[in-house]
């Protein structure tokens, strides 16, 4: 069975803080990986998508990748209370399967 | 922005009742699918459909569970006989191309069973 995990939080940071959403996956084979934002009763929103290892930034997001270490992470610099939402991490697993397996996401609460 | 656009927005229905879900997925996507999430829970695949056919399914969508495709719009998903515990919030999504790409999802339909 594959897995995406994260902690449920909620992370809680002052408005301009940085917020470290984090995320690991059991699949080795995975190449490629999703952040997405939900807002509550709402759709998934994709936020940013990571291929390689390494760091990629995307404004005030900025995702790091460490296959080795099977651990996706996403940081959001000058936190805004409108940042206040679920963080979904979602991994495709291996073997051709076109589907998204998510996490069961941390909530980020960003406070004035 | 292309959207996927889901219709209804929230619909209530008796236990063992059938229910059509609609979906438009973005204009020139070519692959489609359905996840669900039970209040409080993960987002769940559901099934993946391309070229008019199921390409994956999850162990959820069993019997009671089918798409279509029934126009080149849009993509249905049908429950027979609804339980209690197919209440959830039903999210279409679409993606030009598989395995990895982005996936842009849909407002959702909140099935609530009674």
């Amino acid at each position: 069975q594959k897995e995406v995990e994260q902690n449920s939080g909620p992370l809680s940071v002052p408005e301009g803080a940085i917020a470290s959403l984090n995320c690991t996956y059991s699949d080795r084979g995975s190449q490629s990986f999703f952040w997405y934002r939900q807002y509550s009763g709402k759709s998934p929103e994709l936020i940013m998508s990571i291929y390689s290892n390494g760091d990629k930034e995307d404004g005030r997001f900025t995702a790091q990748l460490n296959k080795a270490s099977q651990y996706v992470s996403l940081l959001i610099r000058d936190s805004q209370p409108s940042d206040s939402a679920t963080y979904l991490c979602a991994v495709p697993p291996s073997g051709g399967y076109n589907k998204l397996i998510f996490g069961a996401g941390t909530r980020l609460a960003v406070h004035p | 922005e292309p959207e996927v656009t889901q219709t209804p927005s929230h619909q209530v229905t008796q236990m063992g009742q059938e229910v059509i879900l609609r979906c438009v997925p973005i204009s020139n996507h070519l692959y489609f699918y359905w996840y669900r999430q039970i209040l409080g829970q993960k987002v769940e695949f559901l099934v993946s459909f391309y070229n008019n056919e199921i390409s994956e399914k999850s162990e959820i969508f069993d019997d009671q569970f089918s798409v279509e495709r029934p126009d080149g719009s849009n993509f249905t998903l049908k429950i027979r006989s609804t339980k209690l515990e197919d209440s959830a919030m039903y999210f279409c999504a679409s993606s030009e191309a598989p395995l990895g790409n982005t996936i842009y999802f849909g407002e959702g339909s909140w099935l609530t069973v009674v």
